[in-house]
């Protein structure tokens, strides 16, 4: 069964610091990752998605892939308050796999000023 | 409003009633997903629609459950019989082409089975 890891936390990191979530996935045949946002008792809001090993940055958010590692992460510099929510890592197979995206449980991030 | 749009926004049913649910994506979007979401958990992959087809559905997903896309536009989910494990919040999404997945998700409608 294809899964994602994270780590539901909750996180917690001072006004002003990087941020740090991390996800692994176990089907070594995805092909595309994804970064949710997920406010408390809101739906999720799609921030990043990472197609090739390295590093995608956008704006404070930095996406990172390592498929040999089956790891993907999202940093989140000068974490602000607005940053608390829920992020949710979501994979997505390639070859006959569709295109379901399989998600995590997220990671809860508290940013405290 | 251009967003995903979701009606009813809650929804209180008894055990072994039918249910509807209605999206409404954005409007150039030809993909539509409807997820499924428990406290706690990630979205469950329910079903998939590339214009009016219905191109993937979970295996995961009971005979209850049917959706339709007709013309490409809105959608609906039914659950037939719906039983206690059924209470979720139900989301739909859309994007336009290319390999993002659900770009945009509506703000779901919330089912009670009692």
């Amino acid at each position: 069964q294809k899964e994602v890891e994270q780590n539901s936390g909750p996180l917690s990191v001072p006004e002003g610091a990087i941020a740090s979530l991390n996800c692994t996935y176990s089907d070594r045949g995805s092909q595309s990752f994804f970064w949710y946002r997920q406010y408390s008792g809101k739906s999720p809001e799609l921030i990043m998605f990472i197609y090739s090993n390295g590093d995608k940055e956008d704006g404070r958010f930095t996406a990172q892939l390592n498929k040999a590692s089956q790891y993907v992460s999202l940093l989140i510099r000068d974490s602000q308050p607005s940053d608390s929510a829920t992020y949710l890592c979501a994979v997505k197979g390639g070859g006959q796999a569709g295109t379901a995206l399989i998600f995590g449980k997220g990671t809860t991030l508290s940013v405290s000023s | 409003d251009t967003g995903v749009s979701q009606d009813p926004r809650h929804k209180i049913t008894k055990r072994g009633q039918n249910v509807t649910f209605r999206c409404d994506p954005i409007s150039e979007h030809n993909r539509l997903y409807w997820y499924r979401q428990t406290l706690g958990q990630g979205p469950e992959f329910l079903t998939y629609f590339q214009n009016e087809a219905q191109l993937e559905k979970s295996r995961l997903l009971s005979d209850r459950f049917s959706a339709e896309r007709p013309k490409g536009s809105f959608s609906t989910l039914e659950i037939q019989r719906t039983e206690q494990g059924d209470s979720a919040m139900y989301l739909c999404a859309s994007s336009l082409g290319g390999d993002r997945g659900p770009a945009f998700f509506g703000q779901g409608t919330r089912l009670t089975v009692v």
